[in-house]
Protein backbone atom coordinates (compact mmCIF):
# COMPACT_ATOMS: atom_id res chain seq x y z
CA UNK A 1 0.00 0.00 0.00
CA UNK A 2 0.87 3.46 -0.62
CA UNK A 3 1.52 5.71 2.15
CA UNK A 4 0.98 9.46 2.42
CA UNK A 5 2.97 11.47 5.01
CA UNK A 6 2.05 14.99 4.97
CA UNK A 7 3.66 17.89 7.07
CA UNK A 8 3.20 19.87 9.31
CA UNK A 9 0.49 18.61 10.75
CA UNK A 10 -0.99 21.95 11.83
CA UNK A 11 0.48 25.40 10.59
CA UNK A 12 -0.34 29.13 12.14
CA UNK A 13 0.38 32.20 9.80
CA UNK A 14 -0.55 35.82 9.35
CA UNK A 15 -2.78 36.92 6.67
CA UNK A 16 -0.38 37.68 3.56
CA UNK A 17 2.12 35.26 4.22
CA UNK A 18 2.80 32.87 1.92
CA UNK A 19 2.01 29.19 3.08
CA UNK A 20 3.67 25.68 2.00
CA UNK A 21 2.59 22.21 3.13
CA UNK A 22 4.27 19.03 1.80
CA UNK A 23 3.31 15.44 1.26
CA UNK A 24 5.84 12.43 0.96
CA UNK A 25 4.38 9.44 -1.06
CA UNK A 26 6.09 6.14 -0.07
CA UNK A 27 6.85 5.43 -3.96
CA UNK A 28 6.63 6.93 -6.54
CA UNK A 29 3.15 7.90 -7.63
CA UNK A 30 4.40 10.28 -11.00
CA UNK A 31 2.00 13.26 -10.79
CA UNK A 32 -1.00 11.18 -9.35
CA UNK A 33 -1.70 13.41 -6.64
CA UNK A 34 -4.48 16.01 -5.41
CA UNK A 35 -4.94 18.73 -2.45
CA UNK A 36 -8.16 19.47 -1.10
CA UNK A 37 -9.40 22.02 1.61
CA UNK A 38 -11.97 21.26 4.10
CA UNK A 39 -13.97 23.63 6.31
CA UNK A 40 -15.04 22.66 9.46
CA UNK A 41 -18.15 21.20 8.88
CA UNK A 42 -18.13 20.75 5.48
CA UNK A 43 -17.00 18.22 2.44
CA UNK A 44 -14.01 18.43 1.48
CA UNK A 45 -12.88 20.55 -1.83
CA UNK A 46 -10.74 19.66 -4.82
CA UNK A 47 -8.59 22.31 -5.22
CA UNK A 48 -5.69 20.77 -7.28
CA UNK A 49 -5.61 17.75 -9.43
CA UNK A 50 -2.55 15.60 -11.13
CA UNK A 51 -0.16 17.76 -8.93
CA UNK A 52 -0.31 20.89 -10.27
CA UNK A 53 -3.19 21.75 -12.05
CA UNK A 54 -6.11 24.35 -10.49
CA UNK A 55 -9.87 23.15 -10.53
CA UNK A 56 -12.00 25.55 -12.22
CA UNK A 57 -13.38 28.58 -10.28
CA UNK A 58 -10.24 28.15 -7.65
CA UNK A 59 -7.99 31.32 -6.86
CA UNK A 60 -5.04 31.21 -8.41
CA UNK A 61 -3.18 32.11 -5.18
CA UNK A 62 -3.34 28.02 -4.56
CA UNK A 63 -0.87 26.20 -6.48
CA UNK A 64 0.93 22.89 -6.42
CA UNK A 65 3.63 21.02 -7.36
CA UNK A 66 6.13 18.08 -7.55
CA UNK A 67 6.26 14.87 -8.98
CA UNK A 68 7.87 11.22 -7.86
CA UNK A 69 7.23 11.25 -4.42
CA UNK A 70 7.34 14.52 -3.12
CA UNK A 71 4.88 16.91 -3.54
CA UNK A 72 3.70 20.90 -2.47
CA UNK A 73 0.95 22.88 -2.03
CA UNK A 74 1.42 26.90 -1.84
CA UNK A 75 -0.82 29.60 -0.77
CA UNK A 76 0.68 32.33 -2.08
CA UNK A 77 -0.96 35.52 -0.07
CA UNK A 78 -2.52 33.66 2.92
CA UNK A 79 -6.56 35.10 3.13
CA UNK A 80 -8.71 34.38 6.14
CA UNK A 81 -11.18 32.45 4.26
CA UNK A 82 -8.17 29.97 4.07
CA UNK A 83 -8.36 28.76 7.64
CA UNK A 84 -9.51 25.37 6.87
CA UNK A 85 -7.60 21.93 6.80
CA UNK A 86 -5.62 20.36 3.80
CA UNK A 87 -5.28 17.11 2.58
CA UNK A 88 -3.22 15.26 -0.19
CA UNK A 89 -4.61 12.31 -2.06
CA UNK A 90 -3.03 9.59 -4.19
CA UNK A 91 -4.30 7.72 -7.20
CA UNK A 92 -1.24 5.87 -8.83
CA UNK A 93 -3.33 2.64 -8.19
CA UNK A 94 -6.70 3.29 -9.73
CA UNK A 95 -9.27 2.98 -8.30
CA UNK A 96 -7.15 2.73 -4.87
CA UNK A 97 -6.93 5.76 -3.32
CA UNK A 98 -4.93 7.40 0.00
CA UNK A 99 -5.08 10.52 2.28
CA UNK A 100 -2.83 12.50 3.89
CA UNK A 101 -3.30 12.79 7.52
CA UNK A 102 -3.98 16.37 6.76
CA UNK A 103 -2.65 19.89 7.62
CA UNK A 104 -4.83 22.36 10.03
CA UNK A 105 -3.93 25.49 9.26
CA UNK A 106 -4.84 28.38 11.32
CA UNK A 107 -4.27 32.43 11.47
CA UNK A 108 -1.67 34.01 14.04
CA UNK B 1 -25.12 20.82 -11.01
CA UNK B 2 -24.74 17.60 -9.53
CA UNK B 3 -25.54 16.96 -6.34
CA UNK B 4 -25.33 13.92 -3.97
CA UNK B 5 -26.97 12.79 -0.72
CA UNK B 6 -26.67 10.71 1.94
CA UNK B 7 -29.46 9.16 3.63
CA UNK B 8 -29.43 6.53 6.54
CA UNK B 9 -29.90 5.80 10.31
CA UNK B 10 -27.43 8.16 12.49
CA UNK B 11 -27.01 5.41 15.13
CA UNK B 12 -26.46 1.58 14.95
CA UNK B 13 -25.40 -0.54 17.58
CA UNK B 14 -22.45 -2.26 17.80
CA UNK B 15 -22.06 -5.74 15.72
CA UNK B 16 -24.68 -4.65 13.13
CA UNK B 17 -24.83 -3.39 9.87
CA UNK B 18 -24.46 -0.20 8.80
CA UNK B 19 -26.39 0.69 5.77
CA UNK B 20 -26.17 3.97 3.64
CA UNK B 21 -27.65 5.22 0.87
CA UNK B 22 -26.03 8.24 -1.96
CA UNK B 23 -28.67 10.06 -4.15
CA UNK B 24 -27.59 11.50 -6.91
CA UNK B 25 -29.55 14.31 -8.64
CA UNK B 26 -28.50 16.56 -11.50
CA UNK B 27 -26.53 13.48 -13.56
CA UNK B 28 -26.85 10.02 -14.17
CA UNK B 29 -25.07 7.33 -12.01
CA UNK B 30 -24.89 5.57 -15.54
CA UNK B 31 -22.34 7.95 -17.23
CA UNK B 32 -19.01 6.34 -17.96
CA UNK B 33 -15.63 7.13 -16.55
CA UNK B 34 -16.92 7.79 -13.16
CA UNK B 35 -17.05 5.67 -10.13
CA UNK B 36 -18.73 6.50 -7.39
CA UNK B 37 -17.32 6.16 -3.78
CA UNK B 38 -17.87 6.39 -0.22
CA UNK B 39 -15.56 8.13 2.14
CA UNK B 40 -15.75 8.37 5.68
CA UNK B 41 -14.26 10.53 8.83
CA UNK B 42 -13.75 9.59 12.65
CA UNK B 43 -14.36 13.38 14.42
CA UNK B 44 -11.34 15.04 14.39
CA UNK B 45 -9.53 12.69 12.06
CA UNK B 46 -8.77 12.10 8.91
CA UNK B 47 -10.22 11.26 5.37
CA UNK B 48 -10.23 7.29 4.94
CA UNK B 49 -11.36 5.74 1.23
CA UNK B 50 -13.87 3.18 1.75
CA UNK B 51 -14.20 2.32 -1.39
CA UNK B 52 -16.05 2.46 -4.64
CA UNK B 53 -18.48 1.34 -7.85
CA UNK B 54 -17.71 2.04 -11.50
CA UNK B 55 -21.15 2.39 -13.30
CA UNK B 56 -20.19 -1.13 -15.20
CA UNK B 57 -21.11 -2.15 -11.55
CA UNK B 58 -17.40 -3.22 -10.74
CA UNK B 59 -16.34 -2.73 -6.95
CA UNK B 60 -12.90 -1.51 -5.44
CA UNK B 61 -12.06 -1.89 -1.93
CA UNK B 62 -9.96 -0.42 0.86
CA UNK B 63 -7.95 -3.63 1.78
CA UNK B 64 -8.51 -2.61 5.59
CA UNK B 65 -12.23 -3.00 5.66
CA UNK B 66 -12.82 -5.22 2.46
CA UNK B 67 -14.14 -7.99 4.46
CA UNK B 68 -16.98 -5.59 6.30
CA UNK B 69 -18.04 -3.52 3.10
CA UNK B 70 -20.72 -3.97 0.17
CA UNK B 71 -21.18 -1.16 -2.26
CA UNK B 72 -23.89 -1.00 -5.07
CA UNK B 73 -25.89 0.58 -7.24
CA UNK B 74 -29.80 0.96 -8.33
CA UNK B 75 -29.22 2.77 -11.78
CA UNK B 76 -33.09 3.01 -11.53
CA UNK B 77 -33.32 4.69 -8.59
CA UNK B 78 -29.82 6.53 -9.65
CA UNK B 79 -28.64 5.82 -6.41
CA UNK B 80 -25.94 3.87 -4.60
CA UNK B 81 -25.36 2.08 -1.24
CA UNK B 82 -22.81 1.44 1.13
CA UNK B 83 -23.04 -1.81 3.91
CA UNK B 84 -20.42 -1.94 6.70
CA UNK B 85 -20.99 -5.38 8.38
CA UNK B 86 -19.97 -5.72 12.28
CA UNK B 87 -19.54 -2.30 13.21
CA UNK B 88 -17.73 -0.82 16.23
CA UNK B 89 -17.13 2.15 17.97
CA UNK B 90 -14.25 2.64 15.79
CA UNK B 91 -16.45 3.17 12.67
CA UNK B 92 -18.26 5.96 13.97
CA UNK B 93 -17.43 8.77 11.76
CA UNK B 94 -19.19 11.13 9.10
CA UNK B 95 -19.33 9.12 6.18
CA UNK B 96 -19.74 10.69 2.32
CA UNK B 97 -20.36 9.72 -0.52
CA UNK B 98 -18.55 11.34 -3.79
CA UNK B 99 -18.33 11.15 -7.58
CA UNK B 100 -14.86 10.90 -8.54
CA UNK B 101 -12.22 9.31 -11.82
CA UNK B 102 -8.97 10.69 -10.16
CA UNK B 103 -9.97 13.22 -7.85
CA UNK B 104 -12.97 13.20 -5.73
CA UNK B 105 -14.78 16.18 -7.45
CA UNK B 106 -18.31 16.18 -6.18
CA UNK B 107 -19.13 15.10 -2.75
CA UNK B 108 -22.50 14.77 -0.47
CA UNK B 109 -22.41 16.84 2.46
CA UNK B 110 -22.29 13.93 4.89
CA UNK B 111 -24.10 12.20 7.16
CA UNK B 112 -22.60 11.13 11.06
CA UNK B 113 -23.13 7.97 11.90
CA UNK B 114 -22.66 6.99 15.57
CA UNK B 115 -21.96 3.06 17.03
CA UNK B 116 -23.37 3.14 20.29
CA UNK B 117 -25.38 0.55 22.07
Amino acid sequence: DIQMTQSPSSLSASVGDRVTITCQASQDISNYLNWYQQKPGKAPKLLIYDASNLETGVPSRFSGSGSGTDFTFTISSLQPEDIATYYCQQYDNLPLYTFGQGTKLEIK
Amino acid sequence: QLQLQESGPGLVKPSETLSLTCTVSGGSISSSSYYWGWIRQPPGKGLEWIGSIYYSGSTYYNPSLKSRVTISVDTSKNQFSLKLSSVTAADTAVYYCARHFRGFSYWGQGTLVTVSS
